[in-house]
């Protein structure tokens, strides 16, 4: 079955505390996978495509890893406005499935 | 990135009745997609619409509740047929540049049905 899993569904973090969230997905014909943010009311918006494992990418306090199986997104002394739902995707061809997503919360 | 455009952001409908939504791209694309985003919940992939052929619709998405067309590279439409309060999501476009797999989203269509 066709499966992206999200941990933790809620993560709330004090302003500079940092820490990781996880994607896991299942393998076979795997063509990237992929992490969005998306703020309450809007489309998500594309953070990163990752394609091997090994891979990494950054973005300001933002970095996404890639092993065999899982993908983590590490956020780096957060400010309130990292505060979003962070989903992570993974293409099967053209097509992606989304994972159910991780509320983050950063407390000034 | 392509600019997306979606009318109307948001709407509240009567029980059976039907909404078309609009999605506007600034540059040609070959790809469109049309996803559900249902309250608290993530994104579903509801079909793929490819200019020029019949749009793909994935499982538990059927032709007649959600016609859409794609008359050119740059417009699709996506229609929510015989709505009920089951309906009630966030619906999003999407497109896919060719050179990568990574797909840009529109800002959603808010419906409500009574």
């Amino acid at each position: 079955e066709d499966q992206v899993t999200q941990s933790p569904e809620a993560l709330r973090l004090q302003e500079g505390e940092s820490s990781s969230l996880n994607c896991s997905y299942t393998v076979s014909g795997l063509r990237g996978l992929f992490w969005y943010r998306q703020d309450p009311g809007k489309g998500p918006e594309f953070l990163f495509t990752l394609y091997s494992a090994g891979e990494e990418k950054e973005k300001e306090r933002l970095k996404a890893t890639l092993t065999k199986k899982e993908s983590f997104l590490h956020i780096t002394a957060p400010k309130p406005e990292d505060s979003a739902t962070y989903l992570c995707a993974r293409g099967i061809r053209e097509k992606l499935t989304f994972g159910t997503g991780t509320r983050l919360t950063i407390i000034p | 990135s392509a600019v997306i455009s979606q009318k109307p952001s948001r709407d509240i409908c009567q029980r059976g009745t039907s909404l078309t939504i609009q999605c506007q791209v600034d540059s040609q694309v070959t790809m469109m997609f049309w996803y559900r985003q249902q309250p608290g919940q993530s994104l579903t992939l509801i079909a793929t619409a490819n200019q020029g052929s019949e749009a793909t619709y994935e499982s538990g998405f059927v032709i007649d509740k959600f016609p859409i067309s794609r008359p050119n590279l740059t417009f699709s439409t996506l229609t929510v047929s015989n709505m009920s309060p089951e309906d009630s999501s966030i619906y999003l476009c999407s497109v896919g540049p060719e050179s990568s797999y990574e797909q840009y989203f529109g800002p959603g269509t808010r419906l409500t049905v009574t």
